[in-house]
């Protein structure tokens, strides 16, 4: 199975400040399509996932623009550029390349 | 507006059986792959399996944690996934999600249903 790796588990942020989370996975995520199927989740307190970023850089329907992705390979990186209260919650990266599809443990993000 | 609402989530013993349903709205149920995921209080997300479409003769793949004791099929005319779970853990108390895959990502999820296994 591929692990995914994220850190940090806990990242308390400043509001209207920047934050990062990596992730990155055990074997190449890269498909035999070509394609990159890593995405990431949002989940706020009480709520189920919401997608928010998939094939690494591709923000889902209605999603701010406050969020990006980036990277290649094995390396992932979700940024948001100016936190907001209702970006509190936990963020995980999941691939879908290759079954079982797997998930990162998730990063808490908090403001301080 | 897609909407999926999971139900028949409950307390069951170790060792009974529980079908979760999954009911579709708002996009083509029949044109798009459905996976169920599960979280247990206060934990991460585990992925339990998947169904495709007709297509592609409606094919199952599962996590080794569930092989052989779930079981997921669909009824397109009826817009519905089921997750049918026999032989329960106490492991498998979790919150179960359904979630749409129209390609290789989750785009749409449930609220979920809860399941509880427990004597």
């Amino acid at each position: 199975d591929i692990v995914m790796t994220q850190t940090p588990l806990s990242s308390p942020v400043t509001l209207g400040q920047p934050a990062s989370i990596s992730c990155r996975s055990s074997q190449s995520l890269v498909h035999s399509d070509g394609n990159t199927y890593l995405s990431w989740l949002q989940q706020r307190p009480g709520q189920p996932p919401r997608l928010l970023i998939y094939k690494i850089s591709d923000r889902f329907s209605g999603v701010p623009d406050r969020f990006s992705g980036s990277g290649a390979g094995t390396d992932f990186t979700l940024k948001i550029s100016r936190v907001e209260a209702e970006d509190v919650g936990v963020y995980y990266c999941m691939q879908a390349t290759r079954f079982p599809l797997t998930f990162g443990q998730g990063t808490k993000v908090e403001i301080k | 507006e897609v909407q999926l609402v999971e139900s028949g989530g409950g307390l069951v013993q170790p060792g009974g059986s529980l079908k979760l349903s999954c009911a579709a709205s708002g996009f083509t149920f029949s044109g798009a792959a459905m996976h169920w995921v599960r979280q247990a209080s206060g934990k991460g997300l585990e992925w339990v399996g998947r169904i495709r479409t007709k297509p592609n003769s409606y094919a199952t793949t599962y996590a080794a944690s569930v092989q052989g004791r779930f079981t997921i099929s669909r009824d397109d005319s009826q817009n519905t996934a089921y997750l049918q779970m026999n032989s329960l853990k106490t492991e498998d108390t979790a919150v179960y999600y359904c979630t749409r895959a129209l390609y290789n990502w989750n785009d749409y999820w449930g609220q979920g249903t809860l399941v509880a296994v427990s004597s």
